[in-house]
């Protein structure tokens, strides 16, 4: 999986699997996460986000997972589709009143979803 | 409602030639960032805006001036453009208050320098 800080993983599935896209965070203090998608091309778009005193929260589709114990969050599509294909971002915001909203983004992963 | 725009889309500088792109937000947002994204890697923090008329430095502002102007406004300058500056480089705007901290993203500026 992805970790805020190391190489570019790829997923590969098949329409209509469910995708399962890790990330792996160090900052404990962090107290907002948050997944974007990015189509070749574009700026990445929000998916969903999630605060630290939850541990799910449920969109259209996605899922995600926070477990603060191993610091790990999780990002999960259900019925992948083709127009899914994209790398996907997780971002995490440090506690602390000056952050500013500053987020540290992860490296991405690359998800393909072959029809 | 346009949300986050860029320009250009596209740039080549030889190295030494000076450049600013600008970006522009109309959704009244406080904060601006300027990112930089590399192949292969996630987006680093250039500079931010948590205002008119300030700005501050993010993880990677060296070779890089911003002004923030207007509200709405964020530009990101080159003086001396480099070949390590190549990059495609992202503007994102946020709100300052509420539970998201979601930042909105522009299409971004393709840079290359020879």
């Amino acid at each position: 999986g992805e970790s805020v800080g190391l190489h570019l993983p790829t997923l590969s599935v098949q329409e209509g699997d469910n995708s399962i896209i890790n990330c792996a965070y160090s900052n404990s203090a962090s107290d907002y996460f948050i997944w974007y998608k990015q189509e070749s091309g574009k700026g990445p778009q929000f998916i969903i986000d999630i605060r630290s005193n939850m541990d799910k929260r449920q969109g259209q589709r996605v899922t995600v997972l926070l477990n603060k114990t191993v610091k790990h969050l999780s990002l999960q599509i259900a019925a992948t589709q083709p127009g899914d294909s994209a790398v996907y971002f997780c971002a995490e915001r440090g506690a602390g009143g000056t952050s500013y909203g500053k987020l540290t983004f992860g490296q991405g992963t690359i998800l393909t979803v072959h029809p | 409602n346009a949300g986050v725009t860029q320009t250009p889309k596209f740039r080549v500088l030889k190295t030494g030639q000076s450049m600013t792109l600008l970006c522009a937000q109309d959704m009244n947002h406080e904060y601006m960032y300027w990112y930089r994204q590399d192949p292969g890697m996630g987006l680093r923090l250039i500079h931010y805006s948590v205002g008119e008329g300030t700005t501050a430095k993010g993880e990677v502002p060296d070779g890089y001036n911003v002004s923030r102007l207007k509200k709405q406004n964020f530009l990101l300058g080159l003086e001396s453009a480099a070949p390590s500056q190549t990059s495609v480089y992202f503007c994102a705007s946020s709100y300052s208050f509420g539970q998201s901290y979601e930042q909105y993203f522009g299409p971004g500026t393709r840079l290359t320098v020879t």
